[in-house]
Parts: C-alpha cells; sequence; structure tokens
C-alpha cells in the first residue's frame, strides 16, 4: 500500500445520508485517483486529478464529487445522488515511470450504505 | 469499446507447483500491460509493467509475458507458495504518454492449499 492511507478502512451509512472518503499520500505524486470495485467487475475509474486544483470525470463519475486543495489529499465524496453506493473504493497516485505512469494503490475503503 | 478478459476465474492448486494465468485484450491503441496482485480486502500491488517492445518481464517467482501481435499476456508464477493466494488482475494502458486510460480485467482468483 505504500504511502497512500484511506480512511477509514469500513464505513456505515444510512441511505440519503452524503458521505466522505478520505485519500492521503506522502509519495510527492502529482497525480491521484478514485476507483470502484464491485464483486466480479474490474475497478471503474470515478475522477482523477493530475494537478492541484484540476480534476476530470471518469466513467462512472455521476453521484460522486471530488476536490483537490492540497497535492497530498483527494478526498471523494459519496453524496445521496449514487444509486447503488455499496462498494470498495480504492485511491491511487501515480508518477511517470520511464514511458509510462506506475500507479500505487491505498488499502481501499469498503462503504456500506443500508 | 476497450476490454481486458482474464481466464481462468478460479484457479485451485497445491503448494510448490507453478500456474499459468491468461489475459486477452481488445484496447487500441496499445500502451502498456501490467499484472497487479491483490490481497483479499486491500489495494492492488503491481507485479509487471510491459510496454510494446517487452516480451517477458520477471520479478522474482513472477514472469509475465505479451504478445502485442495476438494481444495476449500470460503470468507464470513459478513454486507457489501459500502466501501467493490472491487475485492477479491484468491492466491495459491506451492513450498518449501523460493521457493514459486503464481498462481494469475482473481477476483470477488464485488459492494455494498445503
Amino acid at each position: 500500500d505504500g504511502g497512500i492511507t484511506q480512511s477509514p478502512k469500513y464505513l456505515f451509512r444510512k441511505e440519503g445520508q452524503n458521505v466522505t472518503l478520505s485519500c492521503e499520500q506522502n509519495l510527492n505524486h502529482d497525480a491521484m485517483y478514485w476507483y470502484r470495485q464491485d464483486p466480479g467487475q474490474g475497478l471503474r475509474l470515478i475522477y482523477y486529478s493530475q494537478i492541484v486544483n484540476d480534476f476530470q470525470k471518469g466513467d462512472i463519475a455521476e453521484g460522486y464529487s471530488v476536490s483537490r486543495e492540497k497535492k497530498e489529499s483527494f478526498p471523494l465524496t459519496v453524496t445521496s445522488a449514487q444509486k447503488n453506493p455499496t462498494a470498495f473504493y480504492l485511491c491511487a497516485s501515480s508518477f511517470a515511470s520511464g514511458s509510462t505512469y506506475e500507479q500505487y494503490f491505498g488499502p481501499g475503503t469498503r462503504l456500506t450504505v443500508t | 469499446k476497450n476490454q481486458v478478459e482474464q481466464s481462468p476465474q478460479s484457479l485451485i492448486i497445491l503448494e510448490g507447483k507453478n500456474c499459468t494465468l491468461q489475459c486477452n485484450y481488445t484496447v487500441s491503441p496499445f500502451s502498456n500491460l501490467r499484472w497487479y496482485k491483490q490481497d483479499t480486502g486491500r489495494g492492488p500491488v503491481s507485479l509487471t509493467i510491459m510496454t510494446f517492445s517487452e516480451n517477458t518481464k520477471s520479478n522474482g517467482r513472477y514472469t509475465a509475458t505479451l504478445d502485442a501481435d495476438t494481444k495476449q499476456s500470460s503470468l507464470h508464477i513459478t513454486a507457489s507458495q501459500l502466501s501467493d493466494s490472491a487475485s492477479y488482475i491484468c491492466v491495459v494502458s491506451d492513450g498518449d504518454f501523460g493521457n493514459e486510460k486503464l481498462t481494469f480485467g475482473t481477476g483470477t482468483r488464485l488459492t494455494i492449499i498445503p
């Protein structure tokens, strides 16, 4: 899991509540990412940010929001508009390695919404 | 649509035996192919990254191969250990340097039994 921390490891919320997942990295990486992992499916990109104060939507951004006020931090808010929020959420950061970007993942947060 | 397919979905082998996991992809343009190991409830950890010009790469007991012509990759694990029990995810990157998009396979769940 390197220098990426996600908290909490487990999170429980009632339907209709917004919830914010934390992601912090001390690797001095410029780019950060949020993915969602569901059973039987590959990881899907929610949002990504290549520099501070800038971020782009991924493939499944609806119902989510992010901010990137500091290089080290990239919090993800799961809003009440997200229809199926229960999932395993993974944060990643990357740096350039040769001709590609090596991505490092955090330990993940398992969110359960009932 | 870019796709990454992995086989088998799950595999059980005896400790000490070798095994090979398969990955087929239809991703264009191709930038690089990665193999990750993901322990249950944890974030993925990178094993190898291969670009178009590389057809084999090793990381300890893990050896990945890439055939860019047939769009196939394999991950060979030698002398398996109980700690190899995990999901192995094949990931293919497209796009240009600095603007890559990753397509994730659904993984092969490997179980090593004593």
